[in-house]
This record gives structure tokens, C-alpha cells and sequence, in this order.
């Protein structure tokens, strides 16, 4: 069974439009953390969450919200899509927040056109 | 200005040889994190150093935490084939920041 998952894998679209792009974990952790990677290979924390709560919101566009339904996942909604919101998006999840070791989903290319 | 300085950014070394990867940052941290990537891969966590004078390590690789000279290393003994990988350090500066440096692309010749 995959740890920390995520879908799609790849996502293409249309500037302008939403989308979403979900992570599940079953590995019973309380915090799930979403990262941003760059086409320079740059990393940026996006969001975290302990136990539905936001812990953490680095100065992210509030185009962008990480909608939690329950504790094993956390789902990232993105509003009318631009250029610079193409990157690899990875999803990742720890027992405790900011303190143990990270699980990371296997990420989802999203290309803007 | 919070800012995290890893070094080198390239680094080729000779299969069983030591290197060091430098994580220097500006402004005072008592928690950082190391990062594995594969090429096209996902992350792996490697260490969580949460206070002055941390060391863990796991097989070849040794993480250090000297938050008075705001460094961290990455130490490398005998290295391997198996280790070529970009290493991404992360610092925790609190107040909900966490900046990472721009990672470190190692390759080990055989």
C-alpha cells in the first residue's frame, strides 16, 4: 500500500481555470504539509495542517486552498490558474508537525498553458 | 532578510572519498531539515536536527546542527554510486517560515 498518495499525476490545463489535486495518507499521521517545486528546482512549503487546522500558510495566493475533509487527507484547490503555477506539487505527512519525519507523496506535474 | 546558503550547489566526487555540504543561514534557528531528491523522484526526508550541537546519522551520511555559527553540514564518509542525489537543506526560522536552500546536485563517480 502507497504511504502518501497523490492524483493526478499529471494535470494540463487552460490558464484561467480551477483544479484540484488530491493526497490521501494512510499512515495515521496528524499533519499533512503541501510543497511547491519549480522549474529551477526551488521548494516552498505551501501549507500544513494538524488535525483539520492550518498550522502553517507561508504567503501563498489565496488563489490557492488546501481543504482538508478528514485527517488523512488534504486536497489543494486552485483557483484561476496562471503561467507561474506550473511546478511539481507534492504532498507529504508527518506524526507530529515540524518536528518528525516527512513522508512525501510521489508529486503531480501541473502545467499551465 | 531570511536566507538559507547551501554549498556547494554542484559537487562531483570519486566513489570512497569524504565530502562535506554546507546549510548556512542569516538568522537564528534552533531546527533544520535534510532533504534527499532523485532525479525526477519525490522527496525523502533524511534528518530532523531540532537543537544546538544535534548530530544524527544514517549509514554514510552525518547531519550537524551549530545554531551559534547558524551552520549545518552534511558529512559524506566512503561515498557511493547509491548517493548521487540533490540534498536540500531546510530551515525552521519559526513563525510559520520554513526556507529552503536551493539544494545541492552530488555526483559520485564510480
Amino acid at each position: 500500500d502507497t504511504a502518501v498518495s497523490q492524483t493526478p499525476k499529471y494535470l494540463v490545463t487552460q490558464m484561467g481555470n480551477d483544479k484540484s489535486i488530491k493526497c490521501e495518507q494512510n499512515l495515521g499521521h496528524d499533519t499533512m504539509y503541501w510543497y511547491k517545486q519549480d522549474s529551477k528546482k526551488f521548494l516552498k512549503i505551501m501549507f500544513s495542517y494538524n488535525n483539520k487546522e492550518l498550522i502553517i500558510n507561508e504567503t501563498v495566493p489565496n488563489r490557492f486552498s488546501p481543504k482538508s475533509p478528514d485527517k488523512a487527507h488534504l486536497n489543494l484547490h486552485i483557483n484561476s490558474l496562471e503561467l507561474g503555477d506550473s511546478a511539481v506539487y507534492f504532498c507529504a505527512s508527518s506524526p507530529e508537525p515540524r518536528r518528525d519525519t516527512q513522508y512525501f507523496g510521489p508529486g503531480t506535474r501541473l502545467t499551465v498553458l | 532578510e531570511l536566507k538559507v546558503e547551501q554549498n556547494p550547489l554542484f559537487l562531483s566526487m570519486q566513489e570512497g572519498k569524504n565530502y562535506t555540504i554546507y546549510c548556512n543561514y542569516s538568522t537564528t534557528s534552533d531546527r533544520l531539515y535534510w532533504y534527499r531528491q532523485d532525479p525526477g523522484k519525490s522527496l525523502e526526508s533524511l534528518f530532523v536536527l531540532l537543537s544546538n550541537g544535534a548530530v544524527k546519522q544514517e549509514g554514510r551520511l552525518m547531519a550537524s546542527l551549530d545554531t551559534k555559527a547558524r551552520l549545518s553540514t552534511l558529512h559524506i564518509t566512503a561515498a557511493v554510486h547509491d548517493l548521487s542525489a540533490t540534498y536540500f537543506c531546510a530551515v525552521d526560522y519559526g513563525d510559520d517560515k520554513i526556507i529552503f536552500g536551493k539544494g545541492t546536485r552530488l555526483h559520485i563517480l564510480p
